[in-house]
């Protein structure tokens, strides 16, 4: 298995700008997370996803971060407006559905490097 | 609610020395306690886990944990450190029930010298 492969893996945009993040979870995972990744704060879960539908997006910093998971293959992070505090980099992890209820066997993408300049 | 302090931000050993990185956990119960370590570039690599039974759980690449309940810390531990060990290691903390994520400490940046 190619693991969670994630896209982008470094992003530069403009303030103002739509920035669209992308994550195919491993096969057969029906949880799906969204982490972001800061010096000043560490890592952050965004949003989960169980079976495609979010199950807690508490973490979702403001209503410009949005996400969605529309198949069990593909899920997407997108930002809009986005502004030089969102840069970060941003995790997808995915884990199977017996492991997801106690955090075992997560495994996370490499992330992507977003810039907002 | 649970919470993780990462007390070292960065530590730096020689290659061979022993390591010690703390991790102390807030939670109203036992929770699950993981460790896991970060490559440049990459995304993060689950090392152990702690779930119940024995308090000294053994992982990958040679490290090991201890739980201490009186101490609400979950140190991890090397006897050797190679120079490969140079990452950043992050330590995070599960609630048995309620919502499915792990809440995650700042992390401790390890740098290896020769």
């Amino acid at each position: 298995d190619a693991g969670v492969i994630q896209s982008p893996r470094h992003e530069v945009t403009e303030m103002g700008q739509e920035v669209t993040l992308r994550c195919k979870p491993i096969s057969g995972h029906d949880y799906l997370f969204w982490y972001r990744q800061t010096m000043m704060r560490g890592l952050e879960l965004l949003i989960y996803f169980n079976n495609n539908v979010p199950i807690d997006d508490s973490g979702m910093p403001e209503d410009r971060f949005s996400a969605k998971m529309p198949n069990a293959s593909f899920s997407t992070l997108k930002i809009q407006p986005s502004e030089p505090r969102d840069s970060a980099v941003y995790f997808c992890a995915s884990s199977p559905p017996a492991a997801a209820t106690i955090g075992d066997g997560y495994t996370f993408g490499s992330g992507t490097r977003l810039t907002v300049v | 609610a649970q919470s993780v302090t990462q007390p070292d931000i960065h530590i730096t050993v020689s290659e061979g020395a022993s390591l010690e990185l703390r991790c102390n956990y807030s939670y109203g119960a036992t929770p699950y306690l993981f460790w896991y370590v970060q490559s440049p570039g990459q995304g993060l690599q689950l090392l152990l886990k702690y779930f119940s039974g024995d308090t000294l759980v053994q992982g990958i690449k040679g490290f090991e944990a201890e739980f201490k309940r009186s101490q609400s810390s979950f140190n991890l531990r090397k006897p050797s450190v190679h120079w490969s060990d140079a990452a950043e290691y992050f330590c995070a903390v599960g609630a048995r029930s309620g919502a499915n994520n792990l809440f995650f400490g700042t992390g401790t940046r390890l740098t290896v010298i020769p």
